[in-house]
């Protein structure tokens, strides 16, 4: 595609919930990242695909938070039982092996 | 620990003239620099880059000054127009590690 894409834009889950966001990476690109991005802040990483394998899962902030991208293409970030805390937007970004990473969107998770 | 840091939160420029953000990194190891543009409710978005084997790199309207005696780049915007309000990130990176430590942005406001 033309450029990463993300979904859903916006989300409100109710805290205890879990929810799923996708992320599409620019076609060809073999490096896939997540990032957790808070108001007025710089992108925290989160973790770190490269093709199918996820190598790093370091900045995952719990056990809750979970990450797969079983085809190396489309990702998905998942969150159990989402807590107030977990508010945030968050982001993906792909690149070709480990140069200019091309963001997303963003998704926007509010739990309430 | 590694940072990556912005010396001014927010930043107010006359239209037409033009804009310098200032950015400085802790790491020596650094060797990749990228900034990136945030608009609300959008992912960053790639501006310019510079490696550390240059001092200067130019785009259209945009120049990228990197100092690494004293670990220091900056932004420079020519001619600043309305739509270059937004946040404004570094980030760094090295050959050996893929992540990318972001400072926290600047907020580039145009007056008109």
């Amino acid at each position: 595609g033309a450029g990463v894409s993300q979904s859903p834009r916006y989300k409100v889950a109710k805290r205890g919930q879990d929810v799923a966001l996708r992320c599409d990476p620019i076609s060809g690109h073999v490096s896939l990242f997540w990032y957790q991005q808070a108001l007025g802040q710089g992108p925290e990483f989160l973790t770190y695909f490269q093709n199918e394998a996820q190598l790093d899962k370091s900045g995952l902030p719990s056990d809750r938070f979970f990450a797969e991208r079983p085809e190396g293409s489309v990702s998905t970030l998942k969150i159990q039982r989402t807590q107030q805390e977990d508010s945030a937007v968050y982001l993906c970004a792909s690149t070709i092996k480990t140069d200019t990473q091309y963001f997303g969107p963003g998704t926007r998770l509010t739990v309430l | 620990g590694e940072s990556v840091g912005l010396h001014l939160p927010t930043l107010s420029v006359q239209e037409g003239d033009n804009s310098i953000i200032n950015c400085a990194y802790s790491n020596s190891a650094s060797d990749y620099f990228i900034w990136y543009k945030q608009e609300s409710g959008k992912g960053p978005q790639f501006i310019i880059d510079i490696r550390s084997n240059m001092d200067k790199r130019q785009g259209q309207r945009v120049t990228v000054l990197l100092n690494k005696t004293v670990k220091h780049l900056s932004l420079q915007i020519a001619a600043t127009q309305p739509g270059d309000s937004a946040v404004y990130f570094c980030a760094a990176t090295s050959a050996s590690n893929y992540q990318l430590i972001w400072g926290a942005g600047t907020k580039l406001i145009i007056k008109p």
